[in-house]
Order: structure tokens, then C-alpha cells, then sequence
């Protein structure tokens, strides 16, 4: 069966410094991968898409990489701030559009 | 703010009671979502509407009963639950169904007793 697989423990990271999450997943071929932020009590916003045939995209302080062959995407937020700090969850998209959630990996900036 | 809003933030109910959620999105989408948040797991998505039609329901117990009236409307009536039922109920939207981008409102969190 598919399965998403993101860090289940806290990432706590001072400030100023680069955090990195990790998506990894298997039985799946997404067509492309979506990142979400997500708050305590909020719903999931939106953040960046990543395609197959995309090794890298950035948007402002974020950078995601997707690996097909290691079935991998790696989150990067750099020159992290303390507002930084949420869940960020990756969802696998195949190409219908259909998507799955991973648990999400949760990160902690401190000052 | 996202342009879906939800209602209410949140909900105590007994197992006996009956309830709706409420969700209304201001997006001109065509696609709204329903999914269950339970702590630390993943988002799963009970109920997918395309265009005031169901087109998605995946296995979800008949104690929960979706709704929609028209594409910016999205209810989730709710009777007789079980406190294993006690989680963040979210909708979502997006342009079209399966569409690349999803919308989150708030969401209402539940518990029931």
C-alpha cells in the first residue's frame, strides 16, 4: 500500500539557521509533490509544488528538491525565524490530481 | 484569510446529539472537500463534491452525511457519533476537482462525549 513517511519528531532549530525536512514515500509515482504549512488549530495553507521533471524550486527563504529516483523531497527553510514555526506537511500528488498527506514533521525556531 | 470559511470553530456534543458543520467558500470554486484531522495522523478525506455532486466517498460510516447545495456551500451533518470521532474537521476547495492547489478553512474542532 502507499505510504508517506515524514519525521514524527520536532525539529528544533535556532534561529538564523537552515532547517530540513523529509518527505520520503513508496508504492507511489507522484506526477508532483505539494508542501503545506499548517498552524496549531488552522487548516493547511498552501505553500510550494514541486513536478517531476523539477529537481529544485525555491519561493522566497524556501527550497524544495524532489528525487524520483529516491523517492524523496527535501524541505529546506534558510535563515529560519521563529515565526517559521508550524507543521509542515507534504502531500504526493498522482496524476489525476489526487493527493495524499504525510503526518507532517513539526518545527520549532527558537531566538 | 483563505476565502473558505468555517462554522463553528468548535463543537462539544453528546453521542445522541444531532449537529452540522458548516463550510462556505468565496473562491468561485468548483471543487469543496471534506477532511478528518485525528492528532498526529495524517489527513484523510472523507468526501469529495464536484460541482454540488458527490464524486468521492471514501468508506466513511453513514453517521456522517455530507451535503453540498450549491458549489460555495458544503455542509457535514453529523448523528449518533462515537467519541473515536472526536478530531478537526476541515474544508477544503479548489478550482476544479483534483485541482493542483487546495484552499483550507479553519476548521471545527469536535469533540464528542
Amino acid at each position: 500500500s502507499q505510504k508517506i513517511e515524514q519525521n514524527s519528531e520536532a525539529l528544533n532549530i535556532q534561529e538564523g539557521k537552515t532547517a530540513t525536512l523529509t518527505c520520503n514515500y513508496t508504492n507511489y509515482s507522484p506526477a508532483y509533490l505539494q508542501w503545506y504549512r499548517q498552524d496549531p488549530g488552522r487548516g493547511p495553507v498552501f505553500l510550494l509544488l514541486i513536478r517531476e521533471n523539477e529537481k529544485e524550486k525555491r519561493k522566497e527563504r524556501l527550497k524544495v528538491t524532489f528525487d524520483t529516483t529516491l523517492k524523496q523531497s527535501l524541505f529546506h527553510i534558510t535563515a529560519s525565524q521563529p515565526a517559521d514555526s508550524a507543521t509542515y506537511l507534504c502531500a504526493p500528488t498522482d496524476s489525476w490530481g489526487k493527493l495524499q498527506f504525510g503526518a507532517g514533521t513539526q518545527v520549532v525556531v527558537t531566538p | 484569510e483563505t476565502g473558505v470559511t468555517q462554522t463553528p470553530r468548535h463543537l462539544v456534543m453528546g453521542m445522541t446529539n444531532k449537529k452540522s458543520l458548516k463550510c462556505e467558500q468565496h473562491l468561485g470554486h468548483n471543487a469543496m472537500y471534506w477532511y478528518k484531522q485525528s492528532a498526529k495522523k495524517p489527513l484523510e478525506l472523507m468526501f469529495v463534491y464536484s460541482l454540488e455532486e458527490r464524486v468521492e466517498n471514501n468508506s466513511v460510516p453513514s453517521r456522517f452525511s455530507p451535503e453540498c447545495p450549491n458549489s460555495s456551500h458544503l455542509f457535514l451533518h453529523l448523528h449518533t457519533l462515537q467519541p473515536e470521532d472526536s478530531a478537526l474537521y476541515l474544508c477544503a476547495s479548489s478550482q476544479d476537482t483534483y485541482n493542483e492547489k487546495l484552499f483550507f478553512g479553519s476548521g471545527t474542532q469536535l469533540s464528542v462525549l
